[in-house]
Order: C-alpha cells, then structure tokens, then sequence
C-alpha cells in the first residue's frame, strides 16, 4: 500500500529553536517530495519541494532526502510563531503528479 | 489564493440533496485535482484531470462525479449526499512536472 506517514503530533518548540518534522512513505518508485504549510482554516501552501538525495535550504527552511531509508524531513531554525501551523508531507508516488499526502504534524512554536 | 477559485465556501446539505462544487483556475494549467480533508485523514485525491477532456479516479471516486468542462473548470458532483461525506474539498490545479500544486481555499461542506 502506497502512504506518506507522519507524526501527527503536536511538536510544542520554543521561539528560536529549531523544529525538526519528519515523513517517511512506502513506495520507492516515488521521485518527487514536498512539505505543504496550512494554518487552521486556510488551504495548503507549499513552503519546500526536493527532487533528489541531501539537503536543500531555502531561507530558514531546510528539506532532507534520504532515498535509501525512504525518509524526508523538513527543518524550520529560528522558529517564530508565525510558524505555527499544520506541516504537510507529499510524494508524487505515481509520477504522474498525482500526490500522495501525510497527515500532517501540527507544530506550536511557543513565545 | 490567487489562481484558483472554489465556490461555495461554505454549504449544507441534506442526506439524498445533490450538489455540485465549481472550480476555476487562471493560470492555463493543465491538471486539476480534487481533494477532500478529514480531521486525522489528510489530504485524500477523489478525482483529477491531466488535461482538458480526461478525468481519472484517485483514492476515494466513490459517491463522486467530476466534468472538467474546459481547460479551465473541474467540477466534483454529489449525486446523493451522505454524512460521511461531510469535509473539506479542496480543488488544485498544476502547470508543469515538479511543479507544486496550487490550492483553491477550499470548500466546508456539512451533510446533516
């Protein structure tokens, strides 16, 4: 069975520290990852998106790939509280950009 | 958000009532998806469209219809709405490979 699982939490950090989410899926033909951002209420938005094994930074956000142990992880330093809200993991499992989505971990990062 | 537009927000139906949820995008987009969110479920594909004129089931068709009438609108049909379908619907579209999928903001619909 093709899934994207996640810790659904909740991950409580302090403002400032560094929140570290985690996904891991089943299907090793996937080839596409990407971390979705959705506050209470609101649609998703894509914060991250990575294609191949290793890191990738874009400002304070940091995804990781690891291909061989099927996981994918997003790091989020100096974390405020605007980044309060539920994280989304995807994979395109099909290659046809059909995505397959986690259900998702909601981080609070406390002031 | 810009690009895709959902309408209604917001609707409740009785068991048996039929509906139909309207999506546009104007990005020129070839795919379009719809999904439905539950508490503790994700995101779940129903239907999607790879381009104008084809639609194929994702993991959830039942209980659904879709027409993607031109290259710009998908709709999702309730032809007999049941609680278990009370959700949130979102509707996505997507231009390129590798490309992220851009979100409508999404649809509350209850069935009493």
């Amino acid at each position: 069975q093709k899934e994207v699982e996640q810790n659904s939490g909740p991950l409580s950090v302090p403002e400032g520290a560094i929140a570290s989410l985690n996904c891991t899926y089943s299907d090793r033909v996937s080839q596409s990852f990407f971390w979705y951002r959705q506050y209470s209420g609101k649609s998703p938005e894509l914060i991250m998106s990575i294609y191949s094994n290793g890191d990738k930074e874009d400002g304070r956000f940091t995804a990781q790939l690891n291909k061989a142990s099927q996981y994918v992880s997003l790091l989020i330093r100096d974390s405020q509280p605007s980044d309060s809200a539920t994280y989304l993991c995807a994979s395109d499992q099909t290659g046809a950009n059909n995505l397959f989505f986690g259900t998702g971990t909601r981080l609070t990062v406390i002031p | 958000n810009a690009g895709v537009t959902q309408t209604p927000k917001f609707q409740v139906l009785k068991t048996g009532q039929s509906m139909t949820l309207q999506c546009a995008q104007d990005m020129n987009h070839n795919s379009m998806y719809w999904y439905r969110q539950d508490p503790g479920m994700g995101l779940r594909l129903i239907y999607y469209s790879a381009s104008e004129g084809t639609t194929d089931k994702g993991e959830v068709p039942n209980g659904y219809n879709v027409s993607r009438l031109n290259k710009r609108e998908f709709s999702l049909r309730l032809e007999s709405a049941a609680p278990s379908q009370t959700s949130v619907y979102f509707c996505a579209s997507l231009g390129n490979s590798n490309q992220p999928q851009h979100f409508g903001d999404g649809t509350r619909l209850s069935i009493l």
